[in-house]
């Protein structure tokens, strides 16, 4: 148990489909993120949440749609992508302040 | 925004030697600086931090020192062991809420 539960591990879905990545933290943090994860690059961050608004949206595509309903719950909302979109997606949270990232085991997504 | 360079990209040491991996950062506002290990297949996991009012810490075989005058940091690993293969990721956050990760470095530790 890692504290931050990612749904689905994997994913496939082509270019027309909608879907939605699920993200969910049992350790009563106040902020939430979503990092995208491609082969030889960083770690890029789409998202953050604090106290479930928005804070930072890191010029990412409107394909991506992100929602906080609370604090424990996180969602990415697909549409319409890319293949280039194809990477691992990890969802993290923390507490507000200079305090560590908590990953999830992440979403592999492959858009044919 | 925070712009994080690490080096090497890849790093192959025998086992019982020491790693050392070096990160510098742009903003020097930042002011929060961890360091993550993440195996094949597994989610990035927390193996150290250092704040930046300390210039050093250290758990068991792994160190981070910080220089905030120079805006550099490093990972120190001793005693090597095979299991310590893994990517390692630096990172540093400034005032605002997220962590801005270097590249990665590849580290092989060869019985």
């Amino acid at each position: 148990e890692t504290g931050v539960t990612q749904t689905p591990r994997h994913l496939v879905m082509g270019m027309t489909n909608k879907k939605s990545l699920k993200c969910e933290q049992h350790l009563g943090h106040n902020a939430m993120y979503w990092y995208k994860q491609s082969a030889k690059k960083p770690l890029e961050l789409m998202f953050v949440y604090s106290l479930e608004e928005r804070v930072e949206n890191n010029s990412v595509p409107s394909r991506f749609s992100p929602e906080c309903p609370n604090s424990s719950h996180l969602f990415l909302h697909l549409h319409t992508l890319q293949p280039e979109d194809s990477a691992l997606y990890l969802c993290a949270s923390s507490q507000q302040g200079n305090s560590p990232l908590h990953f999830g085991n992440g979403t592999r997504l492959t858009v044919t | 925004g925070e712009n994080v360079e690490q080096h090497p990209s890849t790093l192959s040491v025998q086992e019982g030697d020491s790693a050392v991996i070096k990160c510098t950062y742009s903003d020097s506002a930042s002011n929060y600086f961890p360091w993550y290990k993440q195996e094949l297949g597994k989610r990035p996991q927390l193996i150290i931090d250092i704040r930046s009012n300390v210039g050093e810490k250290k758990d068991q075989r792994i160190a981070v020192t910080l220089n905030k005058t120079a805006k550099h940091f490093s990972l120190h690993i001793t005693e090597t062991q095979p299991e310590d293969s893994a990517v390692y990721f630096c990172a540093a956050r400034d005032s605002g809420y997220a962590l801005n990760f270097g590249k990665g470095t590849s580290l092989l530790v060869t019985p």
